[in-house]
């Protein structure tokens, strides 16, 4: 069966410091992967999407970026955080040949202070 | 691009009430609609879907209905339980082909069930 890990949990990162979230997804191959934001109380919004290695898509500017070195590896980066950087990030995957079904994982709960 | 509106954004039923949650969605071209729940502090998990091509679907205690004329679908649960209370997402999606679609999801419905 499939399974996606995403870490860390929770994570308090200063103003300006760099940030490196990590998401990898086991029992499948060639997965669409995402990463999603969520501020507190509020709906999902969709940060950047991914369709194989080295291919990403944006979906809003801002002060975040997206690496997929691997086929099944998902990283979130940052070089200075601000403090709108705060929020419940999501990684995401589907199957490559579609049916819009998306599995999410646990999330990671970002505090920039 | 799709526009998906969720109503209410808070329920809050009695325990062995029924709760409805209501979503429309502007692109008539959609042609599939997931149902998310998320409990706090944990990612949103599937608890069921329908495609364009069916009215209704039951699963246990929850049940999607989908109208296209109108373009909105509802989420019923029945004999609600207090581990029901979680946040509620719809989400449309249209599916072009193989790897060619996109969820647009709607602001979210906190369920509250009081025992």
């Amino acid at each position: 069966s499939q399974t996606i890990h995403q870490w860390p949990a929770t994570l308090v990162q200063p103003v300006g410091s760099p940030l490196s979230l990590e998401c990898t997804v086991e029992g499948t191959s060639n997965p669409n992967l995402y990463w999603y934001r969520q501020a507190a109380g509020r709906g999902l919004q969709l940060l950047f999407y991914s369709v194989g290695i080295g291919q990403i898509s944006s979906e809003v500017p801002q002060n975040l970026s997206a690496s997929r070195p691997q086929d099944r590896q998902f990283i979130l980066s940052s070089k200075k955080l601000l403090l709108s950087d705060s929020g419940f990030y999501l990684c995401a995957w589907s199957v490559w040949t579609g049916d819009g079904k998306l599995f999410f994982g646990s999330g990671t709960q970002l505090s920039v202070l | 691009g799709e526009n998906v509106e969720q109503h209410p954004s808070t329920l809050s039923v009695q325990e062995g009430d029924s709760a409805v949650i209501k979503c429309t969605y502007s692109d008539s071209a959609s042609n599939y609609f997931p149902w998310y729940k998320q409990e706090l502090g944990k990612g949103p998990q599937l608890i069921i879907d329908i495609r364009s091509n069916v009215g209704e679907k039951k699963d246990q205690r929850i049940a999607v209905t989908l109208n296209k004329t109108a373009k909105h679908f509802s989420l019923h649960i029945t004999e609600t339980q207090p581990e029901d209370s979680a946040v509620y997402f719809c989400a449309a999606s249209i599916l072009r082909g193989a790897n060619d679609y996109k969820l647009s999801f709607g602001a979210g419905t906190t369920v509250t069930v009081r025992a």
